[in-house]
């Protein structure tokens, strides 16, 4: 099993500010098959990259994702209010797995 | 354009089973495998298994096996998840999900509680 590991565990900052967000795996995942969401409490997970670095229907240029085999990393421009969410990496092999999760708040 | 409607909130109780569903449209049902995911209050997301819908051939986590059974009904795009002995720490919402050509799209969620 690929096991995904999210660092850090929580960003705190400010709007207007830059997000950078890792996920590492214990083993090469194929880029094609590794995915990004945002969640907000009582919410489904929301698609934002798929495919490592393309960006879901309706994200906005802000959101970005790069990285091969084992580090991928989500960028957040210039972080909006409506950004502030927990985050999740994905991959989507034969079975998926999920990283724990990046919690964005307000500093 | 692709949904995926899954059934409504179940509460059960300790020991009971559990059935959801998950109605596919917009895209061809047999060309996807279809994953179930579930997520307790307050923790991660969580992958389940998997069942291919054109043979119906399943593949289970380990930490389920024994207790789940996906099957599906290719006359309506259904599949069904159905999870038994169920107990409090069962109490999550429950997701059905697939990989498509524009990434992974997602049911909107069945909450099932568990309780006495």
């Amino acid at each position: 099993e690929i096991v995904l590991t999210q660092s850090p565990g929580t960003l705190s900052l400010s709007p207007g500010e830059r997000a950078t967000l890792s996920c590492r795996a214990s083993q090469s995942v194929s880029s094609s098959q590794l995915a990004w969401y945002q969640q907000k409490p009582g919410q489904a997970p929301r698609l934002l990259i798929y495919a490592a670095f393309t960006r879901a229907t309706g994200i906005p240029d802000r959101f970005s994702g790069s990285g091969s085999g084992t580090d991928f990393t989500l960028t957040i421009s210039r972080l909006e209010p409506e950004d502030f969410a927990v985050y999740y990496c994905q991959q989507y092999g034969s079975s998926w797995t999920f990283g724990q999760g990046t919690k964005v708040e307000i500093k | 354009q692709v949904q995926l409607v899954q059934s409504g909130a179940e509460v059960k109780k300790p020991g009971a089973s559990v059935k959801v569903s998950c109605k596919a449209s917009g895209y061809t049902f047999t060309n996807y495998y279809m994953h179930w995911v579930r997520q307790a209050p307050g923790q991660g997301l969580e992958w389940m298994g998997i069942i291919i819908p054109s043979g119906g051939s399943t593949t289970y986590a380990l930490k389920f096996q024994g207790r789940i059974t996906m099957t599906r009904d290719t006359s309506t795009s259904t599949v069904y998840m159905e999870l038994s002995s169920l107990r409090s720490e069962d109490t999550a919402v429950y997701y059905c999900a697939f990989s498509g050509n524009y990434g992974v799209y997602w049911g909107q969620g069945t909450l099932v509680t568990v309780s006495s």
